[in-house]
């Protein structure tokens, strides 16, 4: 079955700590991989998408075919950080995006 | 503004009532997803219509329907509604399929709560 795990519902560290979102899926062939971020139950918004390779916010993600994971990064975490995050994957057509349950962030002072 | 509308944004109702909660996709979107937040479910799929079309179903229940008008806005009709209906309920919208792969673009929620 089409899954995407994230293990840590909870990750505290303190201001300046570098952090790691450990995601995880199982899927067949090559699934797209996304990083979304939620501030105070409002609206999911984009973080990350695998495709583009790209830094949002001090933010990275490598895909790593192997492990089949997808952890996301920061050398430096800052407190507005602090927020739910969302490993979500999509396979290819008509197929809908399955979100990971999700692990809060809090960045302490 | 993410360019995906929800309404209402908040909805408190009674056990056994039904409400409607509707969603307008971001401008040249075709494809519309409503997902259900709660806070011990996370984020669960519920349906996907794509140009009017039901695409794919996921954990939506039978008392739960939606449906995608014409100028593309969708509803999401809750029935019967429960104590344990009470959450987030969140609109997404994309593009064409090929276009997916860009992600989906969330709206802010409608906050269900059931008394």
């Amino acid at each position: 079955a089409q899954r995407v795990t994230q293990p840590e519902k909870l990750l505290s560290v303190f201001k300046g700590a570098p952090v790691e979102l450990k995601c995880n899926y199982s899927y067949s062939g090559s699934p797209e991989l996304f990083w979304y971020v939620q501030y105070s139950r409002q609206r999911l918004q984009l973080l990350l998408r695998h495709i583009s390779r790209e830094s949002i916010k001090g933010f990275t993600a490598d895909l790593n075919k192997g492990e089949t994971s997808f952890h996301l990064k920061k050398p430096f975490a800052q407190e507005e950080d602090s927020a739910m995050y969302y490993c979500a994957a999509l396979s290819g057509g008509y197929n809908k995006l399955i979100f990971g349950a999700g692990t809060r962030l809090a960045v302490h002072p | 503004d993410s360019g995906v509308t929800q309404t209402p944004k908040h909805l408190i109702t009674a056990t056994g009532q039904r409400v409607t909660l509707r969603c307008s996709p971001r401008s040249g979107d075709l494809s519309v997803y409503w997902y259900q937040q709660s806070l011990d479910q996370g984020l669960q799929f519920l349906i996907q219509y794509y140009n009017g079309e039901e695409r794919a179903k996921g954990n939506i229940l039978e008392r739960f329907s939606a449906q995608q008008f014409p100028d593309l806005h969708s509803e999401l009709n809750l029935s019967s509604l429960e104590l344990g209906d009470s959450a987030l309920y969140f609109c997404a919208s994309s593009g064409i399929p090929g276009q997916d792969r860009y992600g989906y673009t969330f709206g802010s929620g409608t906050r269900l709560t059931v008394v």
